[in-house]
């Protein structure tokens, strides 16, 4: 099992819809949970990044985090066709490095 | 502020050929990282370095891939010799501290076909 499960989708939703989009993940000791946009052919940027449970918003989006379920979901509300991109969860746990481990992303296309 | 710079965009080689990746992090970043996404993955850390110094090598394959950060600035990444598998964009990142408070931003990465 990996430490950071995301489905691959794609995922294809009309524009104004609101996406969800979610990972699971096995290691208990994560405690920092992020979410990275990649548009094809670039490198991934930070969108959300969030330490407690709990929900997270800025701007259109929305990040929510249940440690008990050791589940993480990004909301997307009024869907963009320039939020197409693969999105890409991110965690990490205490301790020096603070590396992240990024589940496998999932290509959103929102089409007008 | 300029971002994180790598070249080359794109790279072709026969396997069993060797190459060599290079990466500027942003100025005053001290914790620079390699990346390898394979297609369809998520990025998978390769090593993290702290100024000069190696942080995280654990799931660099040291038989073929070394890399270093001479005078704790630009990085090189090389790959000898190189296997099909290898395939990938290797991203670059950098981040100013090493701790979760700092945002770590990533290079548009260097995108390896060995063929």
């Amino acid at each position: 099992q990996k430490e950071v499960e995301q489905d691959p989708g794609p995922l294809s939703v009309p524009e104004g819809a609101i996406v969800s989009l979610n990972c699971t993940y096995s290691n208990s000791a994560f405690q920092y949970f992020m979410w990275y946009r990649q548009y094809s052919r670039k490198g991934p940027e930070l969108l959300m990044y969030t330490y407690s449970s709990g929900n997270k918003e800025d701007g259109r989006f929305t990040a929510q985090v249940d440690k008990s379920s050791k589940y993480i979901s990004l909301f997307i509300r009024d869907s963009q066709p320039s939020d197409s991109a693969t999105y890409l969860c991110a965690m990490s746990g205490p301790g020096g490095s603070y590396i992240p481990t990024f589940g496998r992303g999932t290509s959103l296309i929102v089409h007008p | 502020e300029a971002g994180v710079a790598q070249s080359p965009r794109y790279k072709i080689i026969e396997k069993r050929q060797s190459v060599a990746f290079w990466c500027n992090p942003i100025s005053g970043h001290a914790t620079l990282y390699w990346y390898q996404q394979i297609l369809g993955q998520g990025p998978k850390l390769l090593i993290q370095f702290q100024n000069n110094g190696v942080v995280d090598d654990s799931q660099l394959p040291k038989d073929r891939f070394s890399a270093e950060r001479l005078k704790g600035v630009d990085s090189t990444l090389k790959i000898q010799p190189a296997k099909l598998e290898d395939s990938a964009v290797y991203l670059c990142a950098s981040r100013l501290g090493q701790f979760m408070n700092t945002e770590a931003f990533f290079g548009q990465g260097t995108r390896l076909t060995v063929v």
